[in-house]
């Protein structure tokens, strides 16, 4: 079965800072691959997807990630926080075949000004 | 854009009520999900259905069931509610087709208190 990790289940950034959050998957065959954001009291919303075309994927809201397949990642990054970015963040992958998807427990993002 | 819309958002009912809840989407998906979320848990399947009449149970059913009459709307059925039933609950859809890497999308979610 498929699994997700994300490292650290909270996360400080001052404003302008650099976001990371980290994604790992466990499948020797690589997955489809996902990152969500929630706001509070909201359901998630798409960032971004892995398509295979390129392995550095951009989403909205000037996030982007990047897939490494020797490593199993696909951890999410922003050059520079704005105070609109905090929220909960969730990677998700979904294997070649059926119709599952699995979610990592989150990240928590808050964003220090 | 897709639309999924859930019936409430706040729900409060009391311990051994048969609850319901509704989500309709508009996209002709034929994939529907129900999630339950509870702080540190992350997002937990409940039950899915990949279309019409058909269901499977996710990695947490007990105490729930669903129905799926028409394409467009899955409930979630709470048959005797209890307290450790308290949670946001996320309905979602997805289309199944090419390419394969198709999102889920989630409704605004229901947060169901239990008395």
């Amino acid at each position: 079965a498929q699994s997700v990790t994300q490292l650290g289940s909270h996360v400080s950034v001052s404003e302008g800072a650099l976001v990371l959050l980290r994604c790992n998957y466990s499948s020797s065959v690589p997955p489809y691959l996902f990152w969500y954001v929630q706001y509070p009291n909201q359901g998630l919303q798409l960032l971004l997807k892995y398509t295979s075309a390129a392995t550095l994927v951009k989403g909205i809201n000037g996030f982007e990630a990047e897939f490494k397949k020797s490593e199993t990642s696909f951890h999410l990054t922003k050059p520079s926080a704005h105070m609109s970015d905090a929220a909960e963040y969730f990677c998700a992958v979904t294997p070649n075949t059926g119709n599952q998807f699995y979610f990592g427990t989150g990240t928590s993002l808050t964003v220090i000004p | 854009d897709v639309k999924v819309t859930q019936s409430s958002r706040y729900l409060v009912k009391r311990t051994g009520e048969k609850v319901f809840l509704e989500c309709v989407q508009d996209m002709d998906h034929e994939n529907m999900f129900w999630y339950r979320q509870d702080p540190g848990l992350g997002l937990r399947l409940i039950y899915f259905s990949y279309d019409v009449k058909m269901k499977e149970k996710g990695d947490i059913p007990e105490g729930y069931s669903v129905s799926r009459e028409k394409k467009e709307r899955f409930s979630l059925i709470l048959e005797s509610a209890s307290t450790n039933q308290t949670s946001m609950y996320l309905c979602a859809s997805r289309t199944y087709g090419t390419p394969v890497n198709q999102p889920q999308h989630f409704g605004d979610g229901t947060r169901l208190s239990i008395l």
